[in-house]
């Protein structure tokens, strides 16, 4: 089975500092996704990455980075943590193989920004 | 724009009836397309997929209906059950080769017993 893995699935950070979310994958996938999920809103995608060191924007990457510097794990780095990034965030990774679409999520981390 | 939509934020259901999600999509270069369940405390599980050559997939309890003239999508779970209580995302991928997927906003089902 594949298994996603957060480094965290509760955070409470203060306003302006710098967070880093990590994400773990076991299943030698290509690609890997970060998300936030919010009440009528689904989720969206915040950035992704398709191989090691390689990054692309989603559809919200205003106020976030990733790093992608070995394959099994991507962060997500909030450079200054502002209350609108109150959220749920998802990673997920996938296999990356053309007509592979099914996308593998780890169990969220719920952060809080004070 | 919200380019998948899920209209019904929310969907109660008898046990042992049908129920049956819907989803709407504006993007025709979409060609697959997929069911996602999330418990609370829990990221979204896969749970079935249908692509755009096919207008119907089955999986047990649950097939996926696509109709592409309509760009319209549903879910039916026959017969439900209590633990199908959850919320249920549509996504679609674009054609764009990076399988990215676009979610709707989801429905929750609520299964009474």
């Amino acid at each position: 089975d594949v298994k996603v893995t957060q480094s965290s699935r509760y955070l409470v950070k203060r306003t302006g500092e710098k967070v880093f979310l990590e994400c773990v994958q076991d299943m030698d996938h290509e690609n890997m996704f970060w998300y936030r999920q919010d009440p009528g809103l689904g989720l969206r995608l915040i950035y992704f990455s398709y191989d090691v060191k390689m990054k692309e924007k989603g559809d919200i990457p205003e106020g976030y980075s990733v790093s992608r510097e070995k394959k099994e794990r991507f962060s997500l780095i909030l450079e200054s943590a502002s209350t609108n990034q109150t959220s749920m965030y998802l990673c997920a990774s996938s296999l990356g193989d053309m007509g592979s679409y099914e996308q593998y999520f780890g169990p969220g981390t719920r952060l809080t920004v004070t | 724009d919200q380019q998948v939509k899920q209209n019904s934020p929310s969907l109660s259901v008898q046990e042992g009836r049908i129920s049956i999600l819907n989803c709407d999509y504006t993007n025709s270069m979409f060609d697959y397309f997929l069911w996602y369940k999330k418990y609370p405390a829990e990221g979204p599980t896969f749970l079935i997929s249908i692509s755009s050559i096919k207008d119907k997939n089955e999986d047990g309890r649950f097939t996926v209906f696509l109709n592409k003239s309509a760009k319209h999508l549903s879910l039916h779970i026959v017969p439900s059950q209590p633990g199908d209580s959850a919320v249920y995302f549509c996504a679609a991928s674009p054609n764009t080769g990076f399988q990215k997927l676009v979610f709707g906003t989801g429905t929750r089902l609520l299964v009474s017993p």
